[in-house]
Parts: C-alpha cells; sequence; structure tokens
C-alpha cells in the first residue's frame, strides 16, 4: 500500500462551475503526478509535481491548474469545468527519483453536466 | 512526444492458458512500467523495466531498450488477471517520471 487517498472519489457538477480535487500522500514522495483516462486515450498526464511549490505541465494541461504548498498533498483544480474535463482522475506517487516505479490512487469519477 | 503501441487489443482465453502482450515504442526510453487495472478500476504497477527481464510470480517482462519493444508474458491464466495492461514509457532525456501510456490491452479470462 502506497499510502494515496483521492478524494472525492466520485463527483458531479455543473459547467462553468470550480473544482478541486485533493491527492493526499503519507510517505513523504518527492514525485507526484496527476492523469486523466478516457477511453480510446489510455492514461494522459496532466500536471506533475517535483517537489514543494514546483509544479510542471503534462500532455493535457490546458483548463487545469495544479498546487502543491507541503509534500503531502497535491491539488488540481478546474477553474471554469467543462463538459470535455469529465473523466477519471488519478494520482500516482514516484518512489525515489523521478524515473522510478509510479504507485497509482484509486481515482476519482468526476461527471461534468 | 514517445508513441506507444500496445498488441494485441483484446485477448480472450480460457484459465490456464498462457498469453504474450507486446509493447512497442517510438524512441529511446530510460523508464518502461507495466500496469494492470482491474476491472474496479485500481491501477497495480507490474514491473518497472527499462531494460532486461524480471519475473513476479507466474508474470515475467523483457524489454530489449535497442529493438523499442517489451514484452509481458502471463502464464496460466486465472479469471483474476482480467482487466486492461498497460504499458507506460518516459523518453531517454526525462529525469523526472513524465510517463506516456499506450492504449492497453484488454484481457478477459473465461474459468
Amino acid at each position: 500500500d502506497a499510502g494515496i487517498t483521492q478524494s472525492p472519489r466520485h463527483k458531479v457538477t455543473e459547467t462553468g462551475t470550480p473544482v478541486t480535487l485533493r491527492c493526499h500522500q503519507t510517505e513523504n514522495h518527492r514525485y507526484m503526478y496527476w492523469y486523466r483516462q478516457d477511453p480510446g486515450h489510455g492514461l494522459r498526464l496532466i500536471h506533475y509535481s517535483y517537489g514543494v511549490k514546483d509544479t510542471d505541465k503534462g500532455e493535457v494541461s490546458d483548463g487545469y491548474s495544479v498546487s502543491r504548498s507541503k509534500t503531502e498533498d497535491f491539488l488540481l483544480t478546474l477553474e471554469s469545468a467543462t463538459s470535455s474535463q469529465t473523466s477519471v482522475y488519478f494520482c500516482a506517487i514516484g518512489l525515489g527519483t523521478g524515473n522510478q516505479p509510479q504507485h497509482f490512487g484509486d481515482g476519482t469519477r468526476l461527471s461534468i453536466l | 512526444g514517445i508513441q506507444v503501441e500496445q498488441s494485441p487489443p483484446d485477448l480472450i482465453l480460457q484459465e490456464g492458458a498462457n498469453s504474450t502482450l507486446r509493447c512497442n515504442f517510438s524512441d529511446s526510453v530510460n523508464n518502461l512500467q507495466w500496469f494492470h487495472q482491474n476491472p474496479w478500476g485500481q491501477l497495480i504497477n507490474l514491473f518497472y523495466i527499462p531494460s532486461g527481464t524480471k519475473q513476479n510470480g507466474r508474470l515475467s517482462a523483457t524489454t530489449v531498450a535497442t529493438e523499442r519493444y517489451s514484452l509481458l508474458y502471463i502464464s496460466s491464466s486465472q479469471t483474476t488477471d482480467s482487466g486492461v495492461y498497460f504499458c507506460a514509457v518516459a523518453d531517454r532525456g526525462s529525469t523526472l517520471g513524465r510517463l506516456y501510456f499506450g492504449r492497453g490491452t484488454q484481457l478477459t479470462v473465461w474459468p
């Protein structure tokens, strides 16, 4: 168990509302990642972090922002949700340095109506 | 970004059969991982294998980095092996773990 908790696990909201997803880890890992999973696309990287206040964009970052003010929490924010952001969102941690195994949380299913 | 192709897209087996899943990638990599997504949606890391061969019980994996492919072998399949298997890679110049995923192989094992 890599000690990753995602919250909420499910959320339904309306277009135009802000949404924040939280990823919490208990083991002080430096690297954290947000992915989205959509049918036909596999998983795609949204944003990642390599330390407190150190973040960068991934493949599909438009419409998303992130923050990491402490090691254990990595937040993903949709400032104004759109229906195209309906997806399953996964948080992952990287064990050790960047190129090491990644372990995933259980996901957040987000529906935007 | 780097392209990752997995084959076959779907595989249906009877319990006890063996199978081989393939992952081809378009550029040199220094990070290759195999994941299993179970029917409940959980993603489990099976192997971190940028090169060479590893075994874990009935599962083994081989990566031939110079030829840009990796293989996942499942022997004596069980119904609990059902789910989607993903290959993910990071390009050789990356040190931050930016993974690119394939679209997966959907495996169904019948009793």
